[in-house]
């Protein structure tokens, strides 16, 4: 099984800054990763694709780069929206996995 | 649109079955894959089990294999997933997510979740 690892697990920033979050897998994924957005009493939102392919409808403020087993998710100006808890998944191999989640909270 | 909708959900004993159903609508269904994903009470995501649209690949987290069943029916487009043998922690939010490409399996639409109590 691939386990994803992501960090921090807490990232508290203001609306604005800059948010950087990272993705480790335990093996090489190839480009098979995804990101999503999940806010509370919501379902997760399909947010990067292919590692760096944004969804249809995602804002340009969010990016995805890396190959192998890292990655990261920038956001670019954090906006009040943004504020939520993001989580990576790999779709190299079966069992699909996710990462634990990154909560982007308001400082 | 694509419309994914989950229900069979509810407050079942241990040791109780239950089968979720997802019905869909916006898309091809029978061309996408579906899966089923769950998530316990505030903890993080957990995939369950994936369904080819042919209905014939078919996979499980095996945490849950040999309690699970996955089933599709592509003439009602409606996915299934049957749950046996349920403990305290099967409990939380199952939803029901379709794969963002014919060929790939990450989710780009999510069902609002069938929330699956396990208590006595």
């Amino acid at each position: 099984e691939i386990v994803l690892t992501q960090s921090p697990a807490t990232l508290s920033l203001s609306p604005g800054e800059r948010a950087t979050l990272s993705c480790r897998a335990s093996q090489s994924v190839i480009r098979y990763l995804a990101w999503y957005q999940q806010k509370p009493g919501q379902a997760p939102r399909l947010l990067i694709h292919d590692a760096s392919s944004r969804a249809t409808g995602i804002p340009d403020r969010f990016s995805g780069s890396g190959s192998g087993a890292d990655f990261t998710l920038t956001i670019s100006r954090l906006e009040p929206e943004d504020f939520a808890v993001y989580y990576c998944q790999q779709y190299d191999a079966s069992p699909l996995t996710f990462g634990g989640g990154t909560k982007v909270e308001i400082k | 649109d694509v419309q994914l909708l989950e229900s069979g959900g509810g407050l079942v004993q241990p040791g109780e079955s239950l089968t979720l159903s997802c019905v869909a609508s916006g898309f091809s269904f029978k061309d996408y894959a579906m899966s089923w994903v769950r998530q316990a009470p505030g903890k993080g995501l957990e995939w369950v089990s994936t369904i080819r649209g042919n209905g014939v690949t078919i996979n499980y987290a095996d945490s849950l294999k040999g309690r699970i069943t996955i089933s599709r029916d592509n003439s009602r487009k409606t996915v299934y997933l049957e749950m046996k043998s349920l403990r305290a922690d099967d409990t939380g939010l199952y939803y029901c997510a379709k794969a963002s490409t014919y060929v790939t399996n990450d989710f780009d639409h999510w069902g609002g979740g069938s929330l699956v109590i396990v208590s006595s």
